[in-house]
């Protein structure tokens, strides 16, 4: 299972862009990257998920390159409520579990 | 549609007790998983659930069990609690049919527990 490194904690202010780059040098090729959010006191949000190249959606963007060894989630103009825990996960769940590690704890300041 | 349902919210019971905490997944959804979230570890599997049958188990002893009922819902239960169980709970469900296929996961807000 390809493990993932992150950032422990980023500081941004409101309106900023915030990039979030996570490190899995021994990602497989069938693995897929995904990020999800969490809130204090509340379970996991998937925020979006992605092979290769870039996937955008409404909340977020996530860039891969071709040597898939990294990722980066973009946040686009964030304000206080994108303050949370941003965890990078990496490859398919294995009978229902997913890999979680410590994530990042984004803080947007006013 | 419905999310993840997670009763009760909060909890506070003593050492030595038990517990039994519940989740409804989506409708529709087959695949249950619980995890245990505390500050010091993190977010770590407990279990997982799939038509009735336990697929997959992490590293926890035995005084934490589950079950899932034939309407998929599924329950936890933590016998015997120490101080040390005190996190919060979390389930998910999945569509989650095949196996090493991700579907998506959905959380639910959790089940607070303060063992005292």
């Amino acid at each position: 299972l390809a493990k993932t490194t992150q950032p422990i904690s980023m500081d941004s202010y409101e309106g900023q862009e915030v990039n979030i780059t996570c490190s899995h040098n021994n990602i497989a090729t069938n693995d897929y990257i995904t990020w999800y959010q969490q809130f204090p006191s509340q379970g996991p949000r998937f925020i979006i998920q992605g092979y290769k190249t870039k996937v955008t959606n409404e909340v977020a963007s996530l860039f891969i390159p071709a040597d898939r060894k990294s990722s980066t989630l973009s946040l686009p103009r964030v304000s206080l409520s994108d303050t949370a825990v941003y965890y990078c996960l990496v490859g398919g769940s294995t009978l229902g579990r997913l890999y979680f590690g410590r994530g990042t704890q984004l803080t947007v300041w006013p | 549609k419905a999310g993840v349902t997670q009763t009760p919210r909060y909890l506070i019971k003593t050492r030595g007790q038990q517990v039994t905490l519940s989740c409804s997944p989506i409708s529709g959804h087959r695949s249950v998983s619980w995890y245990q979230q505390t500050p010091g570890q993190g977010l770590q599997f407990l279990f997982e659930y799939f038509s009735e049958t336990q697929r997959n188990k992490g590293n926890f002893p035995g005084r934490f069990s589950g079950r899932q009922f034939s309407n998929s819902r599924s329950e936890m239960n933590v016998s015997t609690l120490e101080l040390g169980d005190s996190a919060l709970y979390l389930c998910a469900s999945s569509l989650a049919g095949a196996l090493d296929v991700d579907y998506g996961y959905t959380f639910g807000s959790g089940t607070r527990l303060t063992v005292v």
